[in-house]
């Protein structure tokens, strides 16, 4: 079946790093995505990974594994407003044909000064 | 700017009552997306549609119901059958395969 797991909250200091872990479940694994979605707002696109590796975008990275079925997403330089929930979605290609997204439920991140 | 619209941004629906939620994107995007959001869930997806006139249900999509007669436009429906229809409903839109959803601000409907 498909699944995903993340962690259901962490809390992490201004100004320190914070790694949040993905791992997954899919049968035709097409891709990885990261979300940012602050409380009552819609998700914000941060990061896709297709390939194994780290893919870096400022204070954000983002690395894949697809043999171990794992992904985490760093966050540097915590800033205050990167208090928020952290949604890892797999894009997953049924036998079937298409594509399809499956969300896990999200990591609420509280950073304190 | 494009972006994907949802209205109304607040919903409240008496027991009994069919309601559709407002979906329109000005991105020229394929494919078009419902999920819904509920506290410690992970989106879970009600209905999509990857061209006009064509759509497939989703893990849930019971009591809803959707139409796509624009590229533009993606009315959902939650209709009577919907138990449990309280949530905060999500409408993206991408290109096929694309890398990345973009979503809309959503809409948090509420049985009265």
């Amino acid at each position: 079946g498909q699944n995903i797991d993340q962690p259901t909250e962490m809390t992490a200091t201004e100004g320190a790093i914070v790694q949040i872990n993905c791992t997954y479940q899919t049968s035709g694994f097409n891709g990885l995505f990261w979300y940012q979605q602050h409380a009552g707002e819609a998700p914000t696109f941060l990061s896709y990974n297709v390939l194994d590796g780290l893919e870096e975008k400022g204070r954000f990275s983002s690395f894949l594994s697809r043999s171990k079925g794992y992904s985490y997403l760093l966050l540097k330089e915590l800033q205050m407003k990167d208090s928020a929930s952290y949604l890892c979605a797999v894009r997953d290609r049924p036998p079937t044909g298409g594509f399809k997204t499956i969300f896990g439920a999200g990591t609420r991140l509280f950073v304190k000064a | 700017d494009g972006g994907i619209t949802q209205s109304p941004k607040y919903l409240f629906r008496k027991e009994g009552q069919n309601v559709t939620l407002s979906c329109e994107q000005n991105l020229n995007h394929d494919a078009m997306y419902w999920y819904r959001q509920d506290p410690g869930q992970g989106l879970r997806l009600i209905y999509y549609s990857q061209i006009v006139n064509d759509f497939q249900k989703g893990d849930i999509a019971e009591g809803y119901s959707v139409s796509r007669e624009k590229k533009e436009s993606f009315p959902l429906t939650v209709t009577s059958a919907q138990k449990n229809p309280t949530a905060f409903y999500l409408c993206a839109s991408s290109n096929t395969g694309g890398a990345g959803y973009t979503f809309g601000s959503g809409t948090r409907l509420t049985v009265v």
